[in-house]
């Protein structure tokens, strides 16, 4: 139990374009959906939380209207990357809380976006 | 703050060695912890997790006890197989956010 899904796994796109990357909890409801993004040996860093429903909630430094974050349904959270530059490269992860175990969450596989 | 810091890697075994990586954590309140493992090109996977002080976590062979005196939550592995090569992170849930404050990452290379 408690799968997470990402779509797609890799991404290859041109700068200046839109990606979206989808984020689905396959055996549960998630009310609460978080996006990191890791960087090379590097560890996780938490971009936003996200509550079905509701706006997300970003960390600071992280540019709202660059990475836009829909959680529509309990079971799919997508991040969406606009006018994705080289820099935004990177590998990034979701993960899902279910609501019968609010300290654990669990990962989607990633999501390796480059963009050209 | 809340933070967690694990031992710099990369830690390399031979096949059948015993494990130990090492993860401190300061926190306000009581956090629950966690130990997720990284396996090349993939997401994290939950490995095991302790609740409160005193508990174990344990999973594949992995344990890990929640040390509270000494705000410890060290893994450990009585016989590492090259599958278990890997990055582990070490983590806390920060009991004011809910949020996932993760360690550094330490990468484990088991050789035959």
């Amino acid at each position: 139990g408690a799968v997470v899904s990402q779509h797609p796994s890799r991404v290859i796109c041109k700068s200046g374009t839109s990606v979206k990357i989808e984020c689905r909890s396959l055996d549960f409801q998630a009310t609460t959906m978080f996006w990191y993004r890791q960087f090379p040996k590097k560890s996780l860093m938490l971009m936003a939380t996200s509550n079905e429903g509701s706006k997300a909630t970003y960390e600071q430094g992280v540019e709202k209207d660059k990475f836009l974050i829909n959680h529509a349904s309990l079971t799919l959270s997508t991040l969406t990357v606009t006018s994705a530059h080289p820099e935004d490269s990177s590998f990034y992860i979701c993960s899902a809380k279910t609501s019968g175990d609010t300290d654990t969450q669990y990962f989607g596989p990633g999501t390796r976006l480059t963009v050209l | 703050g809340n933070s967690v810091t694990q031992m710099e890697g990369p830690v390399t075994l031979s096949e059948e060695a015993f494990l130990t990586i090492n993860c401190t954590y300061t926190a306000t309140g009581y956090p629950s912890l966690f130990w997720y493992v990284q396996y090349p090109g993939e997401g994290l996977q939950l490995l095991l997790k302790a609740t409160k002080a005193d508990d174990k976590g344990s999973n594949k062979g992995f344990e890990a006890t929640y040390r509270k005196e000494t705000t410890s939550f060290h893994l450990e592995k009585g016989s590492v197989q090259v599958s278990d090569s890997a990055v582990y992170f070490c983590a806390l849930t920060a009991s004011n956010t809910g949020k996932l404050i993760f360690g550094q990452g330490t990468t484990l290379q088991v050789k035959p």
